[in-house]
């Protein structure tokens, strides 16, 4: 089955400064890759995702990468804010297979320092 | 926004007893999920649901039954509960299988065991 590995499992950054949350997966019929953002106390929420088809997806300051030969892919927030402040998760799955069970890495926790 | 609801928002029992946390979606949505994350943040599927078809995770424990009257509901029971299955339990939604929408999060059940 797939595995997902994230990195770092701590981020400190200075406010304004960039955040990049890493990610590998191993199963290569993975097709879509989500990230989530999960503040404390509340659901986790999707923020960006990106699909097989394209290598790159950006949204004002957060930005996807994709490398399906290497089998990772990356979380890039520029500009960081104290709001950016949370645990952010990514996530694999083949959604024309096995229902389109999301496989999490077990989540990055983000601090950003005014 | 409420499109997945589940409730109680907390439950908190003792060894031995059994419970249920219940989950509705009003989007329409043809998948739904439940998730587990313990106190490291980890979230771990436990079960999907499509079409009367239940896709059962190998590592969840049979006290674990997920109910699904229609397809907006699915319900979890947990019998004999033990002091490991305090968590947060996400009841999570889909259109076909996450290809053709992302994943939305109820906000959660913190389950505590004593």
């Amino acid at each position: 089955g797939e595995n997902v590995e994230q990195h770092p499992s701590t981020l400190s950054v200075q406010e304004g400064d960039s955040a990049v949350i890493k990610c590998t997966y191993s199963d290569s019929a993975s097709n879509y890759f989500p990230w989530y953002k999960q503040e404390l106390g509340k659901r986790p929420q999707l923020i960006i995702d990106i699909r097989s088809n394209v290598g790159e997806k950006k949204d004002q300051r957060i930005a996807v990468t994709l490398n399906k030969t290497a089998k990772h892919f990356s979380l890039h927030i520029t500009e960081t804010q104290p709001e950016d402040s949370a645990v952010y998760f990514c996530a694999a799955s083949n959604y024309g297979g096995s229902q389109g069970n999301l496989i999490f890495g077990k989540g990055t926790k983000l601090s950003v320092k005014p | 926004d409420t499109a997945v609801s589940q409730t109680p928002k907390y439950l908190v029992t003792q060894m031995g007893n059994d419970k249920s946390i219940k989950c509705e979606q009003n989007l329409g949505h043809d998948t739904m999920y439940w998730y587990k994350q313990d106190s490291k943040k980890f979230l771990k599927i436990m079960f999907s649901y499509n079409n009367k078809e239940l896709i059962i995770n190998e590592t969840v424990p049979n006290r674990f039954s997920p109910k699904s009257p229609d397809k907006a509901h699915l319900n979890l029971h947990i019998n004999s509960l033990e002091l490991g299955d305090s968590a947060v339990y996400f009841c999570a939604s889909s259109q076909e299988g996450l290809s053709n929408s992302p994943l939305h999060f109820g906000n959660g059940t913190r389950l505590t065991v004593t």
